[in-house]
């Protein structure tokens, strides 16, 4: 079936260093690919996503390209501040295939000054 | 605006209690969509509802759980004879349109759920 891997968690890093969060997908037809974000004590907020090959989804200096060839959707920013500590989903939606989501199963990020 | 809001925000049940859930989508917001989340997991699906129809409830994991939309807006999930397990968090989300695109869920800040 279809899935969505992540890299484990937590990534612990200081302020102002480059953040790179892994997700890998595993789907039957052609996805589009999302990048949610839980913030402590909030609900899930879209943070950015991309609906095909090659395509970067970007938002708050967060970046991710859909690479169809490695079936990747890698998250990254330049330089991360505290503020961005919370934790990070990878998800997918199968286009033709209804409309839910499947979910990674999320990256604590902290980020230290 | 307001955005998608659930109630109770913490509900603690029995075993073998009923519990109800309640979820108000964002007005006008066609699809309306049900996960449950386990501790230290992503959410998993439940169910999806365009309006009043219930399109999808392959996730539902058991008999026990039942959802319902009767009005097209508001949004019921029962889970009837609650049991360990089923302890999680429940997620709603909305979304404007139907299918076609990859229109983005709003989620709302969950109802946990902890059964004794």
């Amino acid at each position: 079936g279809d899935s969505v891997t992540q890299m484990e968690g937590p990534v612990t890093l200081s302020e102002e260093a480059f953040l790179t969060i892994n997700c890998t997908y595993t789907a039957t037809g052609y996805p589009s690919l999302f990048w949610y974000v839980q913030y402590p004590g909030e609900g899930l907020q879209l943070l950015l996503k991309a609906t095909k090959a090659d395509d970067k989804g970007s938002n708050k200096g967060f970046e991710a390209t859909y690479r169809k060839e490695t079936t990747s959707f890698h998250l990254e920013k330049g330089s991360v501040q505290v503020s961005d500590s919370a934790v990070y989903f990878c998800a997918l939606r199968l286009t033709g295939g209804g409309n839910k989501l499947t979910f990674g199963t999320g990256t604590q990020l902290k980020v230290e000054l | 605006g307001a955005g998608v809001s659930q109630s109770p925000r913490y509900k603690v049940a029995k075993r073998g209690q009923d519990v109800a859930l309640r979820c108000d989508p964002i007005s006008g917001h066609v699809s309306l969509f049900w996960y449950q989340q386990a501790l230290g997991q992503g959410p998993e699906f439940l169910t999806y509802f365009q309006n009043e129809a219930q399109l999808d409830k392959s996730g539902l994991p058991s008999d026990r759980f039942f959802a319902e939309r009767p009005e097209g807006s508001v949004s019921t999930l029962k889970i009837q004879r609650t049991q360990q397990e089923d302890s999680a968090v429940y997620l709603c989300a909305s979304s404007p349109g139907t299918s076609g695109g990859p229109q983005a869920q709003y989620f709302g800040p969950g109802t946990r759920l902890l059964v004794l």
